[in-house]
């Protein structure tokens, strides 16, 4: 079965940092872009950072410089470092993965997710 | 960045009616729209890829619509289970955008 499971979040002060990881099983993580969402409490969906199968990454404006995403094939994890973290970074950040093409059809839509992990900026 | 506007904003209707949830894009997604479903406390699940695909295991009363930028998720008779936050999301462009989302309850 597929399976993302995340983990590292937690409470921090303003200007800290954390490291959030997601661990994937039941597919050939290689193959297949992944992605973290957060969603701040109440909100809706923001996508924060992609990385691809081939190592292009994206960052949204809100973390870019800040956050840095990067995958380790071999032990089937994604990660998301997270420095110089702001009040408003306070969100349940989710891991899901960018769906393959199916039947010739493609939208890269997020077709699994993690259960998510909540991450507090607070001093 | 696309602006993707969902409406209406929430609804409640009767178990067994028909609900339709719109989705407008501020400039052309193609077909790169997916509408996924989050239920309180859970993540977000994948219904309807590529405009009007549906995903594996999704029920049947579930259809996807497009038109131009609007686009449409129908859910064609309302069941008790199917309760939660409906969100559409772009993934013509970068930064992938997602709808405000739309809340559905039952009367």
């Amino acid at each position: 079965e597929v399976h993302l499971v995340e983990s590292g979040g937690g409470l921090v002060q303003p200007g800290g940092s954390l490291r959030l990881s997601c661990a994937a099983s039941g597919f050939t993580f290689s193959s297949y872009g992944m992605n973290w969402v957060r969603q701040a409490p109440g909100k809706g969906l923001e996508c924060v950072s992609f990385i691809t199968a081939g190592d292009t990454i994206y960052y949204a404006d809100s973390v870019r410089g800040r956050f840095t995403i990067s995958r380790d094939n071999a032990r089937d994890s994604l990660h998301l470092q997270m420095n110089s973290l702001r009040d408003e970074d306070t969100a349940i950040y989710y891991c899901a993965r960018t769906g393959d093409c199916n039947h010739g059809v493609c939208s890269d839509a997020f077709d699994i997710w993690g259960q998510g992990t909540m991450v507090t900026v607070s001093s | 960045d696309i602006q993707m506007t969902q409406s209406p904003s929430s609804l409640s209707a009767s178990v067994g009616d028909r609900v339709t949830i719109t989705c407008r894009a501020s400039q052309s997604v193609s077909r790169y729209l997916n509408w996924y479903q989050q239920k309180a406390g859970e993540a977000p699940k994948l219904l309807i890829y590529a405009a009007s695909s549906l995903h594996s295991g999704v029920p049947s009363r579930f259809s996807g619509g497009d038109s131009g930028t609007d686009f449409t998720l129908t859910i064609s008779s309302l069941q008790p289970e199917d309760i939660g936050t409906y969100f559409c999301q772009q993934t013509h462009s970068n930064p992938r955008t997602f709808g405000q989302g739309t809340k559905v309850e039952i009367e």
